[in-house]
């Protein structure tokens, strides 16, 4: 069973990186089966995938976001991570990390970053 | 990118009775690449149903997903107390997106 624990800052100041880490265990950041997914929800509002990355090197974002996100994997540590750069008060909402391929069957349990000067 | 519309907004109904959830998409999904998922309050969400039609380990079988195209359908038979929650569709056919959910309530 794989579980999933989000980390980081619950506020950041605007203009600056958001930068959180997803602890994995009962799994391997090495392992083909999973990419290692961000996605994000603001408050009452829907869900928005922001990326992956795969231990084969495949990354892919959000085309939204794309010029700002880098999703990477630590494999010494068995974690991996999101950088969003230049945030917004629109970057504001609960960050999610979860794994699978093209649908996700593992989430963590959610880590709240507000946006805020 | 494909925009999933989901309806209704809100389904209002009594325990036992069964619900109809729907999500179009504004093209075709390749190969019915849509997902179901549940979520309560607080919580992440869960994934119900993938492939469209394909219930995920120890989902219960009151929960069960078709359609192929731009047209999906999530039935639950009878509602039990606990499926009262928000669903959310997702589409993996031309990137990843969700729909912006139904929420179930008494």
């Amino acid at each position: 069973q794989v579980q999933l624990q989000e980390s980081g800052p619950g506020l950041v100041k605007p203009s600056q990186t958001l930068s959180l880490t997803c602890s994995v265990s009962g799994a391997s950041v090495n392992s083909i089966a999973y990419y290692w997914t961000w996605i994000r929800q603001p408050a009452g509002k829907g869900l928005e995938w922001i990326g992956h990355t795969h231990i084969s090197g495949d990354s892919n974002y959000n085309p939204s976001l794309q010029s700002r996100v880098t999703i990477s994997a630590d494999t010494s540590n068995n974690q991996f991570s999101l950088r969003l750069t230049s945030v917004t008060a629109a970057d504001t909402a609960v960050y999610y990390c979860a794994a699978g391929r093209d649908f996700w069957p593992y989430w963590g349990q959610g880590t709240l970053v507000i946006v805020s000067s | 990118e494909i925009v999933l519309t989901q309806s209704p907004g809100t389904l209002s109904l009594s325990p036992g009775e069964g619900a109809t959830l729907s999500c179009r998409a504004s093209q075709s999904v390749r190969s019915n690449y849509l997902a179901w998922y549940q979520q309560k309050p607080g919580q992440a969400p869960r994934l119900l149903i993938n492939r469209a039609s394909s219930r995920a380990t120890g989902v219960p079988d009151r929960f069960s997903g078709s359609g192929s195209g731009t047209d999906f359908t999530l039935t639950i038979s009878r509602l039990e107390p606990e499926d009262f929650a928000v669903y959310f569709c997702q589409q993996y056919g031309d990137s990843r997106t969700f729909g912006q959910g139904t929420k179930v309530e008494i």
